[in-house]
């Protein structure tokens, strides 16, 4: 039973516009999310975070979106570059036990 | 230069056989994680290892076995019981249980013919 969803399994996107990931999880008891980035044949690396007391985290051309009543948080990568074409790992937890929770991931191809 | 590495990037197996993949890590963290990943599915854990000589079963344990010896190694068996040994196997580290980021290897890709 798969807890954490990402419900696109690939994404392409022009060099400069919006990326959009979009994460879907079951369990309210979540309260920390996370977003990773994995090229191939390399594991996956931390990308940004976001605690449930928050709504929005920002860090450089990253920012995801935590939407609480939803159930739903997204990443948002502006402008998306080249280098940005990897698989992208939404990640979820509760902060009483240190299981991660991950989704299937998202493939994005960012084109010229 | 601190991080984790897997051995090997490949291998390949006969069924029936037991096979061991090897995780070292040098960032001194006390956790250390084993994940697999399949096509369509996110990384599900397999096994982790909070400190030294101590393990607990994640949520797909069966077939797999661990050790945890030492701070720095936490290798993972593939005994013949596992039913679809296939897979890319990731090893994660974090310097505790409750910290928030884990630090990944770069994973051993084993199929099992």
């Amino acid at each position: 039973d798969q807890q954490v969803k990402q419900n696109s399994p690939s994404l392409s996107v022009q060099e400069g516009r919006i990326s959009i990931l979009n994460c879907d999880y079951t369990n309210s008891m979540f309260d920390y999310f996370l977003w990773y980035k994995k090229y191939p044949a390399e594991g996956p690396t931390f990308l940004i975070s976001i605690s449930s007391i928050k709504d929005k985290n920002e860090d450089g051309r990253f920012t995801v979106f935590l939407n609480k009543s939803a159930k739903h948080l997204s990443l948002h990568i502006v402008p998306s570059q080249p280098g940005d074409s990897a698989v992208y790992f939404c990640a979820a937890r509760t902060d009483s036990w240190g299981k991660f929770q991950f989704g299937a991931g998202t493939q994005v191809v960012v084109t010229p | 230069d601190g991080g984790i590495t897997q051995s090997p990037k490949y291998l390949f197996r006969k069924e029936g056989q037991n096979v061991t993949l090897s995780c070292e890590q040098n960032l001194n963290h006390d956790a250390m994680y084993w994940y697999r990943q399949d096509p369509g599915q996110g990384l599900r854990l397999i096994y982790y290892s909070q400190i030294v000589n101590d393990f607990q079963k994640g949520d797909i344990a069966e077939g797999y076995s661990v050790s945890r010896e030492k701070k720095e190694s936490f290798p993972l068996t593939v005994t013949s019981a596992q039913k679809n040994p296939t897979a890319f196997y990731l090893c994660a580290s974090s310097l505790g249980f409750s910290s928030y980021e884990q630090y990944f290897g770069p994973g051993t890709r084993l199929t099992v013919t």
